[in-house]
């Protein structure tokens, strides 16, 4: 199975600031990997899928990067809705996998 | 709006069967991927399988052989059942629709999640 590696594990950060979290894939993915947004006690929401494109609703301080094996979650100016766990998903292969996931939290 | 809603007991029996349902309402269960998902607690986030429209199955090697996932297109839901069940397959488990048609894949809809206890 594919590994997805997350980085940080955890941050803390201020509203306003720049947030980017990466994920890495054990194998290429090409562009195959989505992000997702999970709040306490919620299902986790859709941001970006393949790699770059944000999902309808989606606010426009999110984007996505990356492709092959390393890529990037930036959230441009952090706002205090966006404090979550936020979670990478490979979309290529069989079993798909999620990466371990890294909580934003408020400093 | 499309709406996934998981229904099933929320208390298992070590070794029985945990059997829960996903009905799908405000849209077509065709063309899609109907997959579940499940969150043991405090962890992340781990793909079971999924139903495709067609019928077809396929699900996690580490699950395989105590999964059945299933689909009736005349009631609009799909299903799952885990077999021989421990405490380590307690989890809040998700019903989730995945679109795979270019330029999208993803999980675009998803349950609100049902939290199934192993426990005697």
């Amino acid at each position: 199975a594919i590994q997805m590696t997350q980085s940080p594990s955890s941050l803390s950060a201020s509203v306003g600031d720049r947030v980017t979290i990466t994920c890495r894939a054990s194998q290429g993915i090409k562009n195959d990997l989505g992000w997702y947004q999970q709040k306490p006690g919620k299902a986790p929401n859709l941001l970006i899928y393949t790699a770059s494109i944000l999902q309808t609703g989606v606010p426009s301080r999110f984007s996505g990067s990356g492709s092959g094996t390393d890529f990037t979650l930036t959230i441009s100016s952090l706002q205090p809705e966006d404090f979550a766990t936020y979670y990478c998903l490979q979309d290529y292969d069989y079993p798909l996998t999620f990466g371990q996931g890294t909580k934003v939290e408020i400093k | 709006q499309v709406r996934l809603q998981e229904s099933g007991p929320g208390l298992v029996k070590p070794s029985e069967t945990l059997s829960l349902t996903c009905i799908v309402s405000g849209g077509s269960i065709n063309s899609y991927y109907w997959t579940w998902i499940r969150q043991a607690p405090g962890k992340g986030l781990e793909w079971i399988g999924y139903v495709f429209y067609s019928g077809n199955t396929n699900s996690n090697p580490s699950l395989r052989s105590r999964v059945i996932i299933s689909l009736d297109t005349s009631k609009n839901q799909f299903s799952l059942k885990l077999s021989s069940v421990t405490a380590a397959d307690t989890a809040v488990y998700y019903c989730a629709r995945r679109v795979a048609t270019r330029p999208m894949y993803g999980f675009d809809y998803w349950g609100q999640g049902a939290l199934v206890t192993v426990s005697s």
